[in-house]
């Protein structure tokens, strides 16, 4: 079986620029999360999608930050436009929904905003 | 608001020695615990899940004990190795809500040879 796909794995950007993540579940989980992961802390909820529908992005900065889960299955994560403070890592993560707690993480994509 | 703590030091151990790493919460009680592993440039990966009527959870030499009354649990490798050297977070549902986890700072161990 197939584990999340996260791409790119890094990306260097100047800020005020935009940039784009993308995520692909393992497949038939219908819970997707992404997350921020500063370093030497854990990882922080953005944004929780079950299936197409966001159901919980209260700690998303709407003002810069999108996100966007077509049919259910890939997502993708934007900012626009990045800062200094986005650098860090962003983790996509699914899990089987209801019921299944244990979520099964991608390797994330490290962003460095210069 | 519900609040985890982890060792933020490192915990250096020798090769065949048990380690013990510790999860504290405060302000609620959670329904379950998990515990992830996470090397460096990974993402974290599920280790054990242990719930509120579960004294120890074991895996291997992996040993979780789940102590509501402290709010505390703690997680033991038995015969550590090089290989276990890692980040070890622990993660706990939400105060309200569901489907979502809130993820302690981890504890970075080193195992010596």
């Amino acid at each position: 079986e197939a584990g999340v796909v996260q791409s790119p794995r890094y990306k260097i950007i100047e800020k005020k620029q935009p940039v784009a993540f993308w995520c692909n579940p393992i497949s038939g989980h219908n819970t997707l999360y992404w997350y921020l992961q500063n370093l030497g802390q854990g990882p922080e909820l953005l944004i929780r999608y079950e299936n197409e529908e966001a159901v919980d992005d209260s700690q998303l900065p709407k003002d810069r930050f999108s996100a966007e889960r077509l049919k259910g299955v890939d997502s993708t994560l934007k900012i626009q436009p990045a800062e200094l403070g986005d650098s860090a890592v962003y983790l996509c993560a699914s899990s089987n929904g209801q019921g299944k707690e244990t979520q099964y993480f991608g390797p994330g994509t490290r962003l460095l905003v210069l | 608001s519900q609040k985890i703590e982890q060792n933020s030091e490192a915990l250096n151990i020798q090769e065949g020695k048990t380690a013990t790493l510790t999860c504290n919460y405060t302000n609620y009680s959670p329904a379950y615990l998990q515990w992830y592993r996470q090397d460096p440039g990974r993402g974290p990966v599920f280790l054990l899940l242990i719930r509120e009527n579960e004294k120890e959870k074991r895996k291997e030499r992996l040993k979780v004990t789940f102590d509501t009354t402290l709010k505390q649990s703690l997680f033991h490798i038995t015969a550590s190795q090089p290989a276990d050297s890692a980040t070890y977070l622990c993660a706990l549902p939400p105060l309200k809500g569901y489907n979502k986890l809130i993820f302690g700072a981890g504890t970075r161990l080193a195992v010596h040879p």
